[in-house]
């Protein structure tokens, strides 16, 4: 079964502080693709970065950045020097190729509130 | 750049009432799919659609739901006897494969659903 879990329900930083959001999944597939959304007040589902299985790498991409580690079965999402518009609430989700193929499964999000 | 809309964006409706929400998919994408989110939970997979007919879908998705793609463009979710814990915000999202590169799901503005 497919199983996502972000233990963070909530997390408050300080401005400019750096944040990192944990992501942990199960599955039994052996390819799989990971996810990170961002739902900002609003309500939208925004798409942040997709990582393929047999890609470790870990990425950048401006303030944020991603730690993809297969042997701790982690995803986890860092903001660095957080601002105010990094407030929502930040979604793991994982797809698997042979399971649910069709399908993402969500994490429970964690909240961030950045203050000013 | 193409993205996926809903309407209406706030549908109010009493209970046992019928509802459709409408999604237009992004024009080239192949495989669509519907959400569900209660309020404060987490994105919630309840059906995807490809060539015309369902293709997974999850415990969620009884029999008072239904899909359908009218036309070539719209894909609709129709709750046919609405119950007060379907009050929920519905994202409609599409693909243009089912995996690889081009696998990834955009997710329309959502659709909130409140049964009263």
């Amino acid at each position: 079964a497919q199983k996502v879990t972000q233990a963070q329900t909530e997390i408050s930083v300080v401005e400019k502080e750096d944040v990192t959001l944990d992501c942990v999944y199960e599955t039994r597939d052996t390819t799989y693709y990971l996810f990170w959304y961002k739902q900002p007040p609003s309500g939208e589902l925004v798409f942040l970065i997709r990582r393929n299985s047999f890609d470790e790498q870990n990425e950048i991409s401006g303030r944020y950045s991603w730690n993809f580690q297969k042997s701790t079965s982690s995803f986890n999402f860092t903001i660095t020097a957080s601002q105010v518009v990094d407030s929502a609430v930040y979604f793991c989700a994982l797809r698997g190729y042979q399971t649910g193929a069709n399908n993402l499964f969500f994490g429970t999000g964690t909240r961030l509130t950045v203050i000013p | 750049e193409p993205e996926v809309t809903q309407t209406p964006s706030h549908q109010v409706t009493q209970m046992g009432q019928e509802v459709i929400l409408r999604c237009v998919p992004i024009s080239n994408h192949l495989y669509f799919y519907w959400y569900r989110q209660i309020l404060g939970q987490k994105v919630e997979f309840l059906v995807s659609f490809y060539n015309n007919e369902i293709s997974e879908k999850s415990e969620i998705f009884d029999d008072q739901f239904s899909v359908e793609r009218p036309d070539g463009s719209n894909f609709t979710l129709k709750i046919r006897s609405t119950k007060l814990e379907d009050s929920a915000m519905y994202f409609c999202a599409s693909s243009e494969a089912r995996t690889g590169a081009l696998s990834e799901q955009y997710f329309g503005p959502g659709t909130r659903l409140t049964v009263t």
